[in-house]
């Protein structure tokens, strides 16, 4: 089975511009979680996506956004980029069933991304 | 929202020598506490996990503790070898919606020096 998989790897921006990074999670996963993680912050956690909805969002502006498709996969945006956006972005996915099951979360490589 | 300590932020050891890194939650409803390890240049991966209705649990070298009374677990790993060297990350995570949402620690560096 397939683990998931994120692209791009590395990517490096100028402030003011926009990216969109992707995830596609293990086949047969429905949620989607999106992290940020940087040396001083650890892993801060950004939202998550089940069965194409937004069910749960962290503390960042509205700069980032997100969305995910029919077949789970899942895209992450950050418009008017700033240096401090410099991070590694990692998404987790998990079966995302109902409550009281089992949601291990299974990370990704990460996409590196350097504003400039 | 839940809170996560964790200590040390660094941990130094000797091969053959244990570790123990503790955490703290704040949040009384977290019922679910993975742990990580995230290996230089790689994606963090699960190790152990412990839930709320368990007080310890075992594989092999590594063990996780849970007090729930005074909201805090803890890893140890026993026989530490070079190989664990890593940043470990502890997370508590509570139901929300129907899924488990980790808060994640700030990530304890781990150095086992042969």
């Amino acid at each position: 089975k397939a683990g998931v998989t994120q692209t791009p790897r590395y990517l490096i921006k100028t402030r003011g511009q926009q990216v969109t990074l992707s995830c596609s999670p293990i086949s047969g996963h429905r949620s989607v979680s999106w992290y940020q993680q940087t040396p001083g912050q650890g892993l801060q956690f950004l939202f998550e996506y089940f069965s194409e909805t937004q069910r749960n969002k962290g503390n960042f502006p509205g700069r980032f956004s997100g969305r995910q498709f029919s077949n789970s996969r899942s895209e992450m945006n950050v418009s008017t980029l700033e240096l401090g956006d410099s991070a590694l972005y990692l998404c987790a996915s998990s079966l995302g069933a109902l409550r009281g099951a089992n949601t291990e979360a299974f990370f990704g490589q990460g996409t590196r991304l350097t504003v400039v | 929202g839940e809170n996560v300590e964790q200590h040390p932020s660094t941990l130094s050891v000797q091969e053959g020598d244990s570790a123990v890194i503790k955490c703290t939650y704040s949040d009384s409803a977290s019922n679910y506490f993975p742990w990580y390890k995230q290996e230089l240049g790689k994606r963090p991966q699960l190790i152990i996990d412990i839930r709320s209705n368990v007080g310890e649990k075992k594989d092999q070298r590594i063990a996780v503790t849970l007090n729930k009374t005074a909201k805090h677990f803890s890893l140890h790993i026993t026989e530490t070898q070079p190989e664990d060297s890593a940043v470990y990350f502890c997370a508590a995570s509570e139901a929300s919606g129907g899924s488990y949402i980790p808060t994640f620690g700030r990530g304890t560096s781990l150095i086992v020096h042969p």
